[in-house]
């Protein structure tokens, strides 16, 4: 079975600060990663993905993850936050067809 | 294109009443997916369908939850009668082709509130 574990429900940073959000998966077969964020009354836009190409994946507005198989982490950072991306952040862990999804981890960028 | 559609995007009913969610999948997606936000639980995938045909709806949380696809366009997802546990927000989310390499496009949701 698979699963993801984001560490952390709400996170805050000051703006311009270093952006991290954890990610832990579990999966007895190489999983296949993303993250997506939600904005407030939105759907889920994808961020990134990890499809075992390269480790450290590189996504839209500025932010990237890195898989760490001997940590089972997939962790999400941005070196600088800015007030947009305050945001619902979800990782997600898929195989096949079905995408697990992580409790979310909330982002407030402090002024 | 313009993306996964749903309709309406916020819902009131009244217990017992019956509610029909709307979905249109983007153009040529052959994988649609229902899934339900709250707050306790957090996304969770209730039903999802390969070329108009359900593949797996283990997540459909009881027999008052249906969904169909009758073409490739418009996808249903009713529940009859409602009850205020209900109250979620629902995302359809399409893909082409499943997991792996492919990502879901989800819809901006309906958010649905039973009283």
């Amino acid at each position: 079975a698979q699963s993801v574990t984001q560490l952390g429900s709400h996170v805050s940073v000051s703006e311009g600060a270093l952006v991290l959000l954890r990610c832990n998966y579990s999966s007895s077969v190489p999983p296949y990663l993303f993250w997506y964020v939600q904005y407030p009354n939105q759907g889920l836009q994808l961020l990134l993905k990890y499809t075992s190409a390269a480790t450290l994946v590189k996504g839209i507005n500025g932010f990237e993850a890195e898989f760490k198989k001997s940590e089972t982490s997939f962790h999400l950072t941005k070196p600088s936050a800015h007030m947009s991306d305050a945001a619902e952040y979800f990782c997600a862990v898929t195989r096949t067809y079905k995408y697990i999804f992580g409790t979310g981890t909330r982002l407030k960028v402090l002024a | 294109d313009a993306g996964v559609i749903q309709s309406p995007r916020h819902e009131v009913t009244e217990m017992g009443q019956e509610v029909t969610l709307r979905c249109k999948p983007i153009s040529g997606h052959d994988y649609l997916f229902w899934y339900r936000q709250t707050m306790m639980r957090g996304l969770e995938l209730l039903i999802y369908f390969n070329n108009n045909v359900p593949i797996d709806d283990s997540g459909m949380p009881e027999d008052r939850f249906s969904a169909k696809m009758p073409n490739a366009s418009f996808s249903t997802l009713k529940i009859q009668p409602s009850e205020p546990r209900d109250s979620a927000v629902y995302f359809c989310a399409s893909s082409l082709g499943a997991g792996a390499r492919t990502e879901a496009f989800f819809g901006q949701g309906t958010r649905l509130t039973v009283v």
